[in-house]
C-alpha cells in the first residue's frame, strides 16, 4: 500500500538546522509531488511548500523563503525538508504528504506519521 | 496570500445531528477547496477534494459544496468517530501558497 514513513523526533538548539526525511513506498515515486505541512503544539496546520518528485521544482511558503529547502532522492524514494536558523516558534510536528493526483494537485493522500521537532536552548 | 476563514471555530453536537462547517476564502478560488479531518495525535485525513469530490473510503455522510469564495462541509448524521477537528485548505495557486483554515473543533454535546 502507499505509505510515507518519516524520520524520528529531533531536539535542536536555536540557530541550528534540522533535516527531516520522508521515505515513500507502494507507488512510483516520481509520479507524485510531496508537500510539507507543520503544526505547532495546539495550533492549526501550516503549509510549508511543495516539491515535484519528477523534476525537483519547488514552491515554498513566503514566510519560510530563504530558510527552507526541499529535496528528493529518487534512488531511494525519499523526500527531505531542511529548515535552517531554527527559532523556538519552529517547534512543531512536521508532516510530509503525497499529492493525491499527479505531480501537483494541491490535496494530499496519504500523509506521513509526523516528526516532532523541538527547538529549545 | 489567500486567507481562509472557517466558522465556527468550535461546535458541540450530538450523535445523529446534521452539522455544517463553513469556509470562506479571501478571494475567488473556483473549486480548489479541500477538507481534512484530524484526530488528536494523528495526521490529517483527506475527506473531500475539489470542493465536492469524496475521497475513496470516506463515508457518504460527508459531503462538500460551494465555489468561488464560500464553501461548506456537511456531515449528515454524526457518528461517534466523527468528533475531531476539521480543516479546509485552498489549492488555487502554488505560487500563492496552499493555505489552511484555522480549524473547527467538533465536540460531543
Amino acid at each position: 500500500q502507499v505509505q510515507l514513513v518519516q524520520s524520528g523526533a529531533e531536539v535542536k538548539k536555536p540557530g541550528a538546522s534540522v533535516k527531516v526525511s520522508c521515505k515513500a513506498s507502494g507507488y512510483t515515486f516520481t509520479s507524485y509531488g510531496i508537500s510539507w505541512v507543520r503544526q505547532a503544539p495546539g495550533q492549526g496546520l501550516e503549509w510549508m511548500g511543495w516539491i515535484s518528485a519528477y523534476n525537483g521544482n519547488t514552491n515554498y511558503a513566503q514566510k519560510l523563503q530563504g530558510r527552507v529547502t526541499m529535496t528528493t532522492d529518487t534512488s531511494t524514494s525519499t523526500a527531505y525538508m531542511e529548515l535552517r536558523s531554527l527559532r523556538s516558534d519552529d517547534t512543531a510536528v512536521y508532516y510530509c504528504a503525497r499529492e493525491r493526483d499527479y505531480d501537483s494537485s494541491g490535496y494530499y493522500y496519504p500523509w506521513g506519521q509526523g516528526t516532532l521537532v523541538t527547538v529549545s536552548s | 496570500d489567500i486567507q481562509m476563514t472557517q466558522s465556527p471555530s468550535s461546535l458541540s453536537a450530538s450523535v445523529g445531528d446534521r452539522v455544517t462547517i463553513t469556509c470562506r476564502a479571501s478571494q475567488s478560488i473556483s473549486s480548489y477547496l479541500n477538507w481534512y479531518q484530524q484526530k488528536p495525535g494523528k495526521a490529517p485525513k483527506l475527506l473531500i477534494y475539489a470542493a465536492s469530490s469524496l475521497q475513496s473510503g470516506v463515508p457518504s455522510r460527508f459531503s462538500g459544496s460551494g465555489s468561488g469564495t464560500d464553501f461548506t462541509l456537511t456531515i449528515s448524521s454524526l457518528q461517534p468517530e466523527d468528533f475531531a477537528t476539521y480543516y479546509c485548505q485552498q489549492s488555487y495557486s502554488p505560487t500563492l501558497g496552499y493555505t489552511f483554515g484555522q480549524g473547527t473543533k467538533l465536540e460531543i454535546k
